[in-house]
């Protein structure tokens, strides 16, 4: 158990879909993130939350659409997605990192999402 | 933002302590050194981080040079279920966690 949540674990969806992919966290963190993880690639930064303020959008095409409603919760809202966006999808929190050394990522066990 | 260089892939067998090291020669003053573990369809997890010298817990050690142009993760007595990706990332305030291709460890009975 990380203490980050990510549901569902799994998703299949058609190019017409509308879906969304959930993740909570409930350790008290103030920073939330988005990466995706296609096969055999590293990790890659989506999108940072700090304090329910959108940090960072790493030049995210715009059928991804995250929301952060407060510090425990974040979605990424998916629509008219391709197949080459079939990938893991991972949340992670941490505090607050502006703070003056790096405060750990803790991962959810992310969404394994299927584009047909 | 420091870049960082670590072997691709390793091999090891049970029992055996093994080393990953990590370049990063370009560090800041104000960067920290981490290292986090994934396993296949799981999120990473954070294993240690450290500024300087030595760094221990209860699963690895992290040791820094006194130049901290590079860093080692030591696993001592690595058994099958150390068969991961490791990562290294160098980073300090105001740093969003990038992370490169890490490390595939495979032990081998």
């Amino acid at each position: 158990e990380t203490g980050v949540t990510q549901t569902p674990r799994h998703l299949v969806m058609g190019m017409t879909n509308k879906k969304s992919l959930k993740c909570e966290q409930h350790l008290g963190h103030n920073a939330m993130y988005w990466y995706k993880q296609s096969a055999k690639k590293p990790l890659e930064l989506m999108f940072v939350y700090n304090f329910k303020e959108q940090t960072e959008n790493n030049s995210v095409p715009s059928r991804f659409s995250p929301e952060c409603p407060n510090s425990s919760h974040l979605f990424l809202h998916l629509h008219t997605l391709q197949p080459e966006d079939s990938a893991l999808y991972l949340c992670a929190s941490s505090q607050d990192f502006r703070v003056s050394e790096p405060s750990a990522l803790h991962f959810g066990n992310g969404t394994r999402l299927t584009v047909t | 933002l420091a870049k960082t260089t670590q072997p691709i892939s390793m091999d090891s067998y049970e029992g055996q302590e093994v080393n990953i090291t990590c370049s990063h020669n370009n560090i800041a003053t104000n960067d920290y050194i981490t290292w986090y573990q994934q396993f296949p369809s799981q999120g990473p997890r954070f294993i240690i981080q450290g500024y300087k010298t030595k760094v221990t817990n209860e699963v690895a050690s992290l040791f820094i040079p006194a130049d901290r142009k590079s860093s080692t993760l030591s696993l001592p007595r690595v058994s099958l279920s150390d068969t991961a990706v490791y990562y290294c990332l160098v980073g300090g305030r105001s740093y969003i966690p990038t992370f490169g291709r890490g490390t595939s460890l495979i032990v081998h009975p």
